[in-house]
């Protein structure tokens, strides 16, 4: 069934390392890819996202790369603060449909100063 | 622009009560979708309107479960005779097409 899961549920670095942070989808029909960032009692907030005719796109500070040969999604965060420290969902899309999101489970960030 | 806003905040009820959440979207937009977390899990959709339609209901569970986005006045997500296993955190999202934003949520306790 639809499913967006996440290979590590934990990740703990020190502040200024650079993370990885990864998904694998399921869905090989998914089109549109999106990293979200949520804070204890927040809801989730945009970080960035990529299309299926792309293999990487970059932010300030955040890099995302897909690979539809695997079905792989990640996110990398450079040097990372500890204002990163947050959960980290992948967020997939189909579109032609209503466009609703298909979550995975989330990785916990945490930064240790 | 105010954010999407959701209340209240918290919510808590007793097994057999009606619960209603609040959502105002962002200003402009005219789509709105509702999410379900539970503790330490991912966000899973339950449904999306349009104003005065529902669009996709797909994720909502058949029974005690209603959603509305009048054409004035905030979404509405209804649950009927709440049991323990409606406690949660719903959070709506609004869009004006594709990239959705998200409320703070809606935590709801049912004793």
């Amino acid at each position: 069934g639809e499913s967006v899961g996440l290979h590590l549920p934990t990740l703990s670095v020190q502040e200024g390392d650079n993370s990885i942070i990864n998904c694998a989808y399921s869905n090989s029909a998914s089109d549109y890819f999106i990293w979200y960032k949520q804070e204890s009692g927040k809801g989730p907030q945009f970080i960035i996202d990529i299309r299926s005719n792309m293999d990487k796109r970059q932010g300030q500070r955040v890099t995302v790369l897909l690979n539809k040969t695997v079905k792989h999604l990640s996110l990398q965060i450079a040097a990372t603060q500890p204002g990163d420290s947050a959960v980290y969902f992948c967020a997939e899309i189909t579109q032609g449909g209503s466009e609703k999101l298909v979550f995975g489970k989330g990785t916990k960030l945490t930064v240790n100063p | 622009n105010a954010g999407v806003m959701q209340n209240p905040r918290h919510l808590v009820r007793r097994r057999g009560q009606e619960a209603r959440l609040r959502c105002s979207p962002m200003k402009g937009h005219s789509h709105v979708y509702w999410y379900r977390q539970l503790p330490e899990e991912g966000l899973k959709f339950m449904v999306y309107l349009q104003k005065e339609n529902i669009i996709d209901e797909s994720g909502m569970p058949k029974e005690r479960f209603s959603a509305e986005f009048p054409k004035e006045g905030p979404s509405i997500l209804r649950i009927q005779q709440v049991v323990r296993g409606d406690s949660a955190a719903y959070f709506c999202a609004s869009s004006p097409q594709s990239e959705q934003y998200f409320g703070p949520g809606t935590r709801l306790t049912v004793t």
